[in-house]
């Protein structure tokens, strides 16, 4: 059974670039999730959807990032213009809402140069 | 202000003895507690969980133990493996079911 599908696995772009990250969550799964990973903040809540609304987006960082889910199958995060301090690991994971556990893909690690 | 806190960013432990890792929460709202254990350039992957309605859950060589009224979770890993070695996530869900919130994490090294 597939997993939580993320893409591309690695990015590297130049500051003032667009970036766009993509997640198949979990077929099911009602509930999608997108994380950031830093040294200094762990795995830090940037949005979550359930049932493809966004229902708390203020972890986004600023008006910078956006967050879209237009079926329940995928979804994209946008970063426009990309700046050197968003360079981290994001995860995005899906669930069940309300039951059980939070399932990860295996992330996209972005660069911004 | 960190819902969740993992005080200790890192902790190494023999090979054959006890690993304990520390979780700290601050609502006593949560209702469902997790760990995760992540590998590099991996995603986190789902560990061991514990209802607020129990006070000890195990699995194998994994055990959680929750304190509601100290609102502290901890995971017991006897015996430690060299393959534990990873980064360890306290988790927490919220009492709507929708949110999930975690630790900053615990650097696990197991040494032959």
């Amino acid at each position: 059974d597939a997993g939580v599908i993320q893409s591309p696995r690695h990015e590297v772009t130049e500051m003032g670039q667009e970036v766009t990250l993509r997640c198949k969550p979990i077929s099911g799964h009602n509930s999608l999730f997108w994380y950031r990973q830093t040294m200094m903040r762990g795995l830090e809540l940037l949005i979550y959807f359930n049932n493809n609304v966004p229902i708390d987006d203020s972890g986004m960082p600023e008006d910078r990032f956006s967050a879209k889910m237009p079926n329940a199958s995928f979804s994209t995060l946008k970063i426009q213009p990309s700046e050197p301090r968003d360079s981290a690991v994001y995860f995005c994971a899906s669930s069940f809402s309300g039951v059980g556990e939070l399932f990860f893909g295996e992330g996209s690690r972005l660069t911004v140069l | 202000d960190q819902q969740v806190k993992q005080n200790s960013p890192s902790l190494s432990v023999q090979e054959g003895r006890i690993s304990i890792l520390n979780c700290d929460y601050t609502n006593s709202m949560f209702d469902y507690f997790l760990w995760y254990k992540k590998y590099p350039a991996e995603g986190p992957t789902f560990l061991i969980s514990i209802s607020s309605i129990k006070d000890k859950n195990e699995d194998g060589r994994f055990t959680v133990f929750l304190n509601k009224s100290a609102k502290h979770l901890s995971l017991h890993i006897v015996p430690s493996q060299p393959g534990d070695s990873a980064v360890y996530f306290c988790a927490v869900r919220d009492n709507y079911g929708q949110n999930f919130v975690f630790g900053p994490g615990t650097r696990l090294s197991v040494l032959p």
